[in-house]
């Protein structure tokens, strides 16, 4: 039974690029939430998908966007990026209707220069 | 704002000795979980009590939960090198535009010594 997967698992880009990240949930999951970890600080809440629309986001501008496929995947993409969005982040995947156990990936280190 | 809180922010013991963190919450909660996370990676789900539990055990683990006192603890027993990572709480509150999301303190960094 695979676990929640993410690509790529570093990544580095400079400031005003884009970027997206990509996660497929645990096998027989259909709720993709986003988290942003900063470096010595608790995962931030970034939005949650199901049937492929965002259900709920966090405080986080628009310049973060996400998307949810039929296969339950998902992507979050990062316009614009700034120094401030280097981070670890996390994709948690779970089911809709147990929506708060939540089995996280092993995230993506993305450093902003 | 960030809902959960840990205490304190870095325990350092001894193998075999035992560990306790707390966390404390603000508002109110349908379930308080803790995790595990190894140097910077992804977080390990240790356990989930609800808000209508009071005491959880996984192995090692205790959990309790005090609603009233809006806090939790976490007791890991015999801790072992292996145990040494950062540990959040973090709550699941109940309100319906925000179900399902988790609110995460900073953590807790644990070293266990050899």
């Amino acid at each position: 039974d695979a676990g929640v997967t993410q690509s790529p698992t570093h990544l580095i880009k400079t400031r005003g690029q884009q970027v997206t990240l990509r996660c497929s949930p645990k096998s027989g999951h259909d709720t993709v939430s986003w988290y942003q970890q900063a470096l010595g600080q608790g995962p931030q809440f970034i939005f949650q998908y199901y049937e492929e629309e965002e259900r709920q986001r966090g405080n986080f501008p628009d310049r973060f966007s996400g998307h949810q496929f039929p296969n339950y995947s998902s992507e979050l993409n990062v316009n614009a990026l700034l120094l401030g969005d280097s981070a670890l982040y996390l994709c948690a995947s779970s089911l809709a209707e147990s929506e708060y156990e939540q089995y996280f990936g092993p995230g993506t280190r993305l450093t902003v220069t | 704002s960030q809902q959960g809180e840990e205490d304190p922010q870095a325990l350092s013991i001894q193998e075999g000795e035992n560990a306790t963190m707390n966390c404390s919450y603000k508002t109110s909660i349908n379930n308080l979980q803790w995790y595990r996370q190894n140097s910077g990676r992804g977080l390990v789900h240790l356990i989930l009590i609800r808000s209508n539990e009071r005491e959880k055990h996984s192995g090692r683990l205790r959990v309790t939960l005090d609603t009233s006192k809006k806090s939790s603890s976490l007791l890991i027993t015999a801790s072992r090198a292996a145990d040494t990572a950062s540990y959040f709480c973090a709550t699941g509150v109940d309100r319906g535009s925000t179900l399902g999301r988790l609110y995460f303190g900073r953590g807790t960094q644990l070293t266990v010594w050899p």
